[in-house]
């Protein structure tokens, strides 16, 4: 069975400094896709960034990159140039390729402080 | 990026009424959408697949009489909790791919039943 592991429940980090959100799953499908989205105290879900299995170079959106390291079954989010506003939940998702549905992991609390 | 968007984004209903939410996909199309709920600092949990012109498809442990989707448009899908009780308090939330193969969120529906 498909699964996503987010080991981190929370994570300070100083402004201006970069973060590491780390993520790991496991599936035995080929092909497969990773989702990054925040989640601030609003509730809304804010895509952040897509890594696809076959994809050969690690996605970056902005301040946002992926770590994607595929025998290692890991897509970790980096932030850099952390900024207050980053403050919320951050949930590591994948794609089933047979149902479009997406299995979240138990997400990371990211602090941002001054 | 796409968008989603979500009506009501709050309610408070009496126990035993029916609360209807609706989510539309505002400049896409979506043949498929999904419903989410959410417990407090909990992670998203899918509740079903909403398909375009057909039934729904529920997840384990989800009461298919309970939480009624009709999805009778290619940009609109409705969900119905019917005799709403306290324990369905939740924040629900629903999703769409664009084109890009991206899942965009609405921005999720606060219900509270008394």
């Amino acid at each position: 069975a498909q699964k996503i592991t987010q080991t981190q429940p929370g994570m300070f980090v100083q402004e201006k400094e970069a973060v590491t959100l780390d993520c790991t799953y496991d599936t035995s499908d080929p092909s497969y896709g990773l989702f990054w989205y925040k989640q601030p105290s609003s509730g809304e879900m804010i895509f952040l960034i897509y890594q696809g299995s076959y994809d050969q170079q690690n996605a970056t959106e902005g301040r946002y990159s992926l770590n994607f390291q595929k025998a290692r079954k890991s897509a970790n989010l980096v932030i850099s140039a952390s900024q207050l506003g980053d403050s919320a939940m951050y949930f590591c998702a994948m794609r089933e390729r047979n149902t479009d549905k997406l299995i979240f992991g138990t997400g990371t609390r990211l602090q941002v402080f001054p | 990026g796409a968008v989603v968007s979500q009506h009501p984004s709050r309610v408070i209903c009496k126990s035993g009424t029916s609360v209807k939410i609706e989510c539309r996909s505002l400049d896409f199309q979506a043949t498929t959408m999904f419903w989410y709920r959410q417990f407090p600092k909990q992670s998203l949990m899918l509740m079903a697949t909403s398909n375009e012109g057909s039934k729904a498809t529920y997840e384990q442990g989800v009461e298919k009489d309970k939480f009624l989707i009709n999805h009778a448009s290619l940009t609109l899908s409705t969900l119905t909790v019917t005799s709403a009780h306290p324990e369905d308090s939740s924040f629900y939330i629903c999703s769409a791919y664009s084109i890009q193969e991206t899942q965009y969120f609405g921005p999720g529906t606060r219900l509270l039943v008394l």
